[in-house]
């Protein structure tokens, strides 16, 4: 069974104060991992997809990286509007198994 | 604009009592997929489909029924809610090869009593 782990569950960062959470996957198989963000109240919005180990892709001020057994959600410098909970995910199929969450929260 | 739409956004019934959440969208996707999410226990994924009259289970279908008779539509029944379907659950589509780039709804708050 796939299985998708995130930490840490909550993350509080000074603005500006670099920071990274963490995806660790077990599944048979990897045919992409993803990332999305989710404000509160709202649906999960997708920010990337990596396909393999080695893999980097950026957005602003976050970067996210791909190894063969976890993936990291760089957060560079960040400010308040930052703050949200991050969601990783693994596709096996058409079966998308997310984590729990990194809930950010980002003090001016 | 491209979105999907969930009705009702909220939502208190009692046991037993059928209910429909309906979702739509506009974007001529073929995967849409339902899902639950529960405090510490992140998304679930009930059901899903790839395409019109093709469904699959989820991890958890129990108390759940889907169907697809239009490719921009996927309602959620309960047919018998339980205390234990409160949640919040969201629709999601995406094009079919990338399921993994889902469109969210905004969310459908349900409590059953």
């Amino acid at each position: 069974e796939d299985q998708v782990t995130q930490s840490p569950e909550a993350l509080r960062l000074q603005e500006g104060e670099s920071s990274s959470l963490n995806c660790s996957y077990t599944v048979s198989g990897l045919r992409g991992l993803f990332w999305y963000r989710q404000d509160p109240g709202k649906g999960p919005e997708f920010l990337f997809t990596l396909y393999s180990a080695g893999e980097e892709k950026e957005k602003e001020r976050l970067k996210a990286t791909l190894t063969k057994k976890e993936s990291f959600l760089h957060i560079t410098a960040p400010k308040p509007e930052d703050s949200a909970t991050y969601l990783c995910a693994v596709v096996n199929d058409y079966k998308l198994s997310f984590g729990a969450g990194t809930t950010v929260t980002v003090r001016a | 604009e491209a979105q999907v739409t969930q009705n009702p956004r909220y939502l208190i019934t009692v046991t037993g009592k059928k209910l429909t959440v309906t979702c739509s969208q506009n974007m001529n996707h073929e995967y849409m997929s339902w899902y639950r999410q529960d405090p510490g226990l992140g998304l679930r994924q009930i059901y899903y489909s790839m395409n019109v009259e093709v469904t699959d289970k989820g991890d958890v279908p129990e108390g759940y029924k889907v169907s697809r008779k239009e490719k921009r539509n996927f309602p959620l029944i309960l047919e018998s809610p339980s205390p234990n379907q409160t949640s919040l659950y969201f629709c999601a589509s995406s094009f079919w090869g990338e399921t993994g780039e889902l469109f969210f709804g905004e969310g459908s708050r349900l409590t059953v009593l």
